[in-house]
C-alpha cells in the first residue's frame, strides 16, 4: 500500500468521449504528478501540481487537463482523445514539489483510447 | 538527449542467481540525485533508494544493494539471491538541482524475469 490511489483501474473510451481519471493520496504530500507511460517509451512527466497550484506542464495536448481541487486530489480530465493517447497514466505524489524527495505513486489507470 | 541508459531491455535468470542492473547516467550539474524504482505487474512504481551526487558509499539494504560510481556515471543495482517475487520492471532515474523543478528523467526500464 502506497498510500496513493487511482481509479478507475482500466478504461476503455472512444475518441468522442468525456471521461475523467482520478488520483488521491493519504500521505499529507504537497506535491502531485501526472505522468504518461507508453509501450516502449520511458516515463513522460505531464503535469506538476503544488499545493493545489499547476508549476508545470509539459507541453502536453489541450485534450488533457487537469484539476487539482486541493493537495490530496487530482484529475486528469480527458476529451477527443486520440489512439495515441492510449497508455497507462501515473498519478504520484511528493513532500514538497522543486525538490528532489523521492515521489510514491499509484498503481495506474490503463488507458485505452478506441 | 536520454539522460538516463539502462542498457538491459530484459535480463532472465533462475531463482537464487544474482543478478546486476546497470545504470548510466549524464549530468552536468555537480548536484543530483538518483533514484531505483520497481515497478510490479500491479503497475505503481516503488521507490527503492535515492542516492546524492555528494555520497559515493554503497548501500545494502537485505538483499538489494547498490554501487555508486561517478568516475563512470554508473548507479547499479544488484539483487542477491533473486526471488520469483523480485520479477519486475526497474526503473533509475535521475533529478538535477539545477532544474528548479527537481523533476525525474527515467530510463527506458531493465525488465527482470527470475524463474523458479
Amino acid at each position: 500500500e502506497t498510500g496513493v490511489t487511482q481509479t478507475p483501474r482500466h478504461l476503455v473510451m472512444g475518441m468522442t468521449n468525456k471521461k475523467s481519471l482520478k488520483c488521491e493520496q493519504h500521505l499529507g504530500h504537497n506535491a502531485m504528478y501526472w505522468y504518461k507511460q507508453s509501450a516502449k517509451k520511458p516515463l513522460e512527466l505531464m503535469f506538476v501540481y503544488s499545493l493545489e497550484e499547476r508549476v508545470e506542464n509539459n507541453s502536453v495536448p489541450s485534450r488533457f487537463s487537469p484539476e487539482c481541487p486541493n493537495s490530496s486530489h487530482l484529475f486528469l480530465h480527458l476529451h477527443t482523445l486520440q489512439p495515441e493517447d492510449s497508455a497507462l497514466y501515473l498519478c504520484a505524489s511528493s513532500q514538497e514539489a522543486g525538490s528532489p524527495y523521492e515521489q510514491y505513486f499509484g498503481p495506474g489507470t490503463r488507458l485505452t483510447v478506441t | 538527449a536520454q539522460k538516463v541508459t539502462q542498457a538491459q531491455t530484459e535480463i532472465s535468470v533462475v531463482e537464487k542467481e544474482d543478478v546486476t542492473l546497470d545504470c548510466v547516467y549524464e549530468t552536468r550539474d555537480t548536484t543530483y540525485y538518483l533514484f531505483w524504482y520497481k515497478q510490479p505487474p500491479s503497475g505503481e512504481l516503488v521507490f527503492l533508494i535515492r542516492r546524492n551526487s555528494f555520497d559515493e558509499q554503497n548501500e545494502i539494504s537485505g538483499r538489494y544493494s547498490w554501487n555508486f560510481q561517478k568516475s563512470t556515471s554508473s548507479f547499479n543495482f544488484t539483487i542477491t539471491a533473486s526471488q520469483v517475487v523480485d520479477s519486475a520492471v526497474y526503473f533509475c532515474a535521475l533529478s538535477e538541482a539545477a532544474d528548479s523543478s527537481y523533476k525525474l528523467i527515467f530510463g527506458s526500464g531493465t525488465r527482470l524475469l527470475v524463474r523458479p
